[in-house]
């Protein structure tokens, strides 16, 4: 079946700090794929998403690329802020069927000034 | 903007109570869905609902019911609420016209049943 697999946190960085948080899948055919972050207190937003091989999403300083090699989708940022601590979700949602969400366990990034 | 509402924030009720949680979005979406979320689980799809009256299973239905009388609304019933139902509950919404796949959340329900 479906999954998605994120590295444990919690991520803790200084302000400044390159941010990798890694994200990788199983599924059968061409998922697209989503980063959704959750703020303190809030629900999950929308950050990014990439709907084929080797696109690259982008937002707010973030990316990730979509690898179908590798079956990654890495969350990288080149300078984080304190304004970025919460906790990220990597997601896929097959692109048949009722294309139902599938969600990593999330990654909470910690970001110190 | 899509927004999604939920009826509250925060709730606790007691072991046995039946529990309602509201969700409304304003964007015309015909799929919602409900969510609960544990840590170091995820977020769990507990139902979901294709267009009004229209509603199917997720993967964690038991001890939940729904409801979706109109479009813009669509509700999660507790029949009996218990302990172990105690998580932050979340709606969300989508248009799956022109093949987008992004879901549209709520500010979610962080429940207590003591």
């Amino acid at each position: 079946g479906n999954s998605v697999t994120q590295m444990e946190g919690p991520v803790t960085l200084s302000e400044e700090a390159f941010l990798t948080i890694n994200c990788t899948y199983t599924a059968t055919g061409y998922p697209s794929l989503f980063w959704y972050v959750q703020y303190p207190g809030e629900g999950l937003q929308l950050l990014l998403k990439a709907t084929k091989a080797d696109d690259k999403g982008s937002n707010k300083g973030f990316e990730a690329t979509y690898r179908k090699e590798t079956t990654s989708f890495h969350l990288e940022k080149g300078s984080v802020q304190v304004s970025d601590s919460a906790v990220y979700f990597c997601a896929l949602s097959p692109n048949t069927g009722f294309q139902k969400l599938v969600f990593g366990t999330g990654t909470r990034l910690l970001v110190s000034p | 903007d899509v927004k999604v509402t939920q009826s509250s924030r925060y709730l606790v009720k007691r072991t046995g109570e039946k529990v309602f949680l509201e969700c409304v979005q304003d964007m015309d979406h015909e799929n919602m869905f409900w969510y609960r979320q544990d840590p170091g689980l995820g977020l769990r799809l507990i139902y979901f609902s294709y267009d009004v009256k229209m509603k199917e299973k997720g993967d964690i239905p038991e001890g939940y019911s729904v409801s979706r009388e109109k479009k813009e609304r669509f509700s999660l019933i507790l029949e009996s609420a218990s302990t172990n139902q105690t998580s932050m509950y979340l709606c969300a919404s989508r248009n799956n016209r022109d093949g987008a796949y992004e879901q549209y959340f709520g500010p979610g329900t962080r429940l207590t049943v003591t």
